[in-house]
């Protein structure tokens, strides 16, 4: 079945940028909206943004100035980066898949990362 | 933005009884509504989307009803398993945005 792996650093200096890679695995990322999605320490969950496979993005307007989301069929990845990040920032990150009825609804997520933020 | 509020906070309910828990939209999201289960350590997992159809593989004990801003989850006959934290997500306006979460615990 599919399954999603977040990549990448989990410490980020302030005002750096985050960057985070979601690979799939064991399907395809044609087809589908992929999201990203975090949670910050003790907290609920906050949608960063969303990408189609063909490229259309949707961001969350908190944090729309500071992300891009982006996908790379040829890898069956998708990626999320955040600049400027502050300790606010600081947050366990999801990379999830909408379903095919409804995008917006996450069956399939990956185990997360945790990201922190600090000098 | 759409504001989704999840009561109550903590629910403490026995094994083999009936859980009720409750999300409430600021506006209404039609029946635009997901529920999603949470365990520590662990990604959330879709239960309900459409308010009211389960994802595939959730058990039938696992119900969603309600449209509008009132929504309920009820799991009715609690398993070991199922005592975590339920989210609810509306996806209705953008941005997409979760309630706080209602966390159930083994009474």
């Amino acid at each position: 079945q599919v399954q999603l792996q977040e990549s990448g650093p989990g410490l980020v200096k302030p005002s750096e940028t985050l960057s985070l890679t979601c690979t799939v695995s064991g399907g395809s990322i044609s087809s589908y909206y992929w999201s990203w999605i975090r949670q910050p320490p003790g907290k609920g969950l906050e949608w960063i943004g969303y990408i189609y496979y063909s490229g259309s993005t949707n961001y969350n307007p908190s944090l729309k100035s500071r992300v891009t989301i982006s996908v790379d069929t040829s890898k069956n990845q998708f990626s999320l980066k955040l600049s400027s990040v502050t300790a606010a920032d600081t947050a366990v990150y999801y990379c999830a898949r909408g379903t095919v009825v409804v995008p917006a609804a996450l069956d399939v997520w990956g185990k997360g990362t945790t990201v922190t933020v600090s000098s | 933005e759409i504001v989704m509020t999840q009561s109550p906070a903590t629910l403490s309910v026995s094994p083999g009884e009936r859980a009720t828990l409750s999300c409430r939209a600021s506006q209404s999201v039609s029946s635009n509504l997901a529920w999603y289960q949470q365990k520590p350590g662990q990604a959330p997992r879709l239960l309900i989307y459409g308010a009211s159809t389960r994802a595939t593989g959730i058990p039938a004990r696992f119900s969603g009803s309600g449209s509008g801003t009132e929504f309920t989850l009820t799991i009715s006959s609690l398993q070991s398993e199922d005592f975590a934290v339920y989210y609810c997500q509306q996806y209705n306006n953008w941005p997409i945005t979760f309630g706080q979460g209602t966390r159930l615990e083994i009474k």
